[in-house]
């Protein structure tokens, strides 16, 4: 079975500064999709950013980044230019190829400090 | 374009009892998935629909049960309830078309929070 770990459970960054959130997942599949969700404390999940895993080239949207290494099964999410709305917690997520299997993370929970 | 919605916000019942939840997808998409998410941990996938069938399951007992509607629309039905149902219930709908960024991500719900007395 797939299992996705995050091994921070929690995390704070300075605003304006760079922070990365560590994931780390175990999977015999070649083909799925990752992910990265933010659930701030109103509670609705909001999608950050995904990777397909047969793209070699790392995602990004905006601020955030991610760093995909499929050799290591390692997908972490840097966030540069840090702002208070990012205090949230982030989930990584494992997608099978298929979409009938999903795995998320406990979460890290994200603090920025003024 | 419409999201994601569910409804109650918040339902409280007691053990034994029976619970619907709801949720309409968002315009367009025509897979609906289900997850549980107890209090300071990660989402637990329950199951899938798409085109009002069960598409996907998660580890969790047969008195936890769905159904999608011809809109695409979904119901979540646990009987027997236990203490520890109580929790976040998600849906996030998704859709196998559209652009490669978009296609099969999934989009959520704000959540059913129940309590199980």
């Amino acid at each position: 079975a797939q299992t996705v770990t995050q091994s921070q459970p929690e995390m704070s960054v300075q605003e304006a500064e760079t922070v990365t959130l560590s994931c780390t997942y175990d999977t015999s599949e070649s083909d799925y999709y990752l992910f990265w969700y933010k659930q701030p404390p109103s509670r609705q999940m909001i999608l950050v950013i995904r990777q397909e895993a047969y793209k070699q080239q790392n995602a990004t949207e905006n601020r955030f980044s991610v760093n995909f290494q499929k050799a290591a099964k390692s997908f972490s999410l840097k966030i540069s230019d840090s702002q208070l709305g990012d205090a949230a917690m982030y989930f990584c997520a494992y997608r099978d190829n298929y979409g009938q299997n999903f795995v998320f993370g406990p979460g890290t929970r994200l603090s920025v400090l003024p | 374009e419409t999201g994601v919605t569910q409804s109650p916000t918040h339902l409280i019942k007691t053990r034994g009892q029976q619970v619907t939840l709801r949720c309409s997808s968002q315009s367009g998409h025509n897979t609906v998935s289900w997850y549980q998410q107890a209090l300071g941990q990660g989402p637990q996938f329950i199951f899938q629909y798409y085109r009002e069938e069960e598409n996907g399951r998660g580890n969790f007992p047969p008195r936890f049960s769905g159904l999608q509607f011809p809109n695409y629309s979904s119901e979540l039905n646990v009987n027997a309830l236990e203490l520890d149902d109580s929790a976040l219930y998600l849906c996030a709908s998704s859709s196998p078309g559209g652009s490669p960024m978009v296609r099969d991500t999934q989009y959520f719900g704000p959540g059913t929070r129940l309590t199980v007395l």
